[in-house]
């Protein structure tokens, strides 16, 4: 399966734990982006990378939240000191660059804080 | 007006019926928006893009309408597989460097 990878799929933690997940996109592309979802919303951004330059974050992205793509392939999202209302689906996603280009989603790490 | 805003639903419609869906996008300068498709609890997928001359795919048309910024998806011939959440796509701003901005979401069911 050469589509964007995601680990774990499913993490519970309790609150105030750090958890990170990892993302393995599209071999061949070199924007990578992180989104979270809630019940009943769409998507909302986080961050995106164009290789291992981070060009920008949502103001959704509070300190707890650190992004990283040290070598511009897979990519980690830390989340420090848990809190309830982190809880949502983290979507990773990547493109080949561009805004009219397509961006293709992994099948998201599920996040339950308790 | 925010980036984008769709109306949520829930569309309820029998097989074999046509829906549309608009969505109203805030910046006048986008050039390119996309409609994907996410089941319940799975990742979106793209459904189809949708460029200054719209786009059609099978049963799926999609256009857009600058002057009042807005793009819609029409579904003719509704079948049961297409219940799902329609999510309106547009970049936040008009460059290269920019990400994508998803709407919150139509959702469709389609009854039998």
């Amino acid at each position: 399966d050469t589509g964007v990878s995601q680990d774990p799929r499913h993490k519970i933690t309790k609150r105030g734990q750090n958890v990170t997940f990892r993302c393995d996109p599209i071999s061949e592309h070199n924007r990578l982006y992180w989104y979270r979802q809630t019940l009943g919303q769409g998507p909302e951004f986080l961050t995106y990378f164009q290789n291992e330059a981070q060009l920008e974050k949502s103001r959704l992205l509070s300190d707890r939240f650190s992004a990283e793509r040290p070598k511009g392939s897979f990519s980690t999202l830390e989340i420090q000191r848990t809190e309830q209302g982190d809880s949502a689906m983290y979507l990773c996603a990547s493109s080949s660059g561009g805004a009219g280009n397509t961006i293709y989603f992994g099948e998201g790490s599920w996040l339950t804080v308790v | 007006r925010k980036e984008v805003e769709q109306d949520p639903g829930p569309f309820n419609v029998p097989e074999g019926a046509t829906v549309a869906f608009n969505c109203t996008y805030s910046n006048s300068a986008s050039q390119s928006f996309f409609w994907y498709r996410q089941d319940c609890r799975k990742e979106p997928k793209l459904l189809m893009s949708v460029y200054s001359s719209g786009n059609e795919d099978g049963r799926f048309t999609a256009q857009l309408n600058r002057a009042s910024q807005y793009i819609s998806l029409l579904i003719r011939d509704s079948k049961l597989s297409d219940s799902a959440t329609y999510l309106c796509v547009v970049p936040l701003r008009n460059s290269g460097n920019t990400p994508l901005v998803f709407g919150k979401g139509t959702r469709l069911s389609v009854i039998a």
